[in-house]
């Protein structure tokens, strides 16, 4: 059993290029997240999804963007990578709302020059 | 903005003795907290949690305090083992989707 999968675990990009990373999870929830962790500091949420086909702004979105085309996985994408979108991005799935057993995946580590 | 903080941001502790973990929050409009283990290189593991029409509960070899008048959370952890070094992360969900989530206190065990 999988969990959460993030990929990749690692990446360099250039000021002003593209990326997106995935998230999948093989536990049939239906809810799923996506974190930004700054150093020293704890996560805080990008967007999030309640189910399949949807998507939603959380506390710090801009700059991403996100979908959900399928159950299982969730995309983050960064259209034009800043410095300051430099962090650690987690991925994490619910079962349900109003529960903070949310499972983590392990994190994909961004650098943007 | 409404906000979760943690009052020490190290605690070191001699293995086997206990470990308590403090939180102060802000939003009152919070019914629910949860405790965090984030292991350095991992993704956060849930610990515990808690509802805010509960001022105790317990699981294997934790417990959560919560108290309400002062906003305050605290994590026990029963004889330390060197297993527990992590980061601590509070969090409260002051809504279905959201969580916000403290600064995080280190768990330092010294042998």
């Amino acid at each position: 059993n999988a969990g959460v999968t993030q990929t990749p675990k690692f990446r360099v990009l250039k000021t002003g290029q593209s990326m997106t990373l995935l998230c999948a999870q093989d536990m049939n929830h239906e809810y799923m997240y996506w974190y930004r962790q700054d150093p020293g500091m704890g996560l805080r949420l990008i967007h999030y999804s309640v189910g399949e086909g949807t998507t939603a702004k959380g506390e710090v979105p801009d700059g991403y963007n996100v979908s959900r085309l399928k159950k299982q996985n969730f995309l983050l994408g960064l259209e034009s990578a800043a410095p300051s979108q430099t962090s650690v991005y987690f991925c994490a799935s619910s079962y349900g709302s109003r529960t903070g057993e949310a499972f983590f995946g392990q994190g994909t580590r961004l650098t943007v020059v | 903005g409404e906000s979760v903080g943690l009052h020490l941001p190290t605690l070191s502790v001699q293995e086997g003795d206990n470990s308590i973990i403090n939180c102060a929050y802000s939003n009152s409009a919070s019914d629910y907290f949860i405790w965090y283990k984030q292991e350095s290189g991992k993704g956060p593991q849930f610990i515990i949690d808690i509802r805010s029409n509960m001022d105790k509960r317990q699981g294997q070899r934790v417990t959560v305090l919560l108290n309400k008048t002062v906003k305050h959370l605290s994590l026990q952890i029963a004889a330390t083992q060197p297993g527990d070094s992590a980061v601590y992360f509070c969090a409260e969900n002051p809504d279905n989707y959201q969580l916000i989530w403290g600064a995080g206190t280190k768990l330092i065990i010294k042998p």
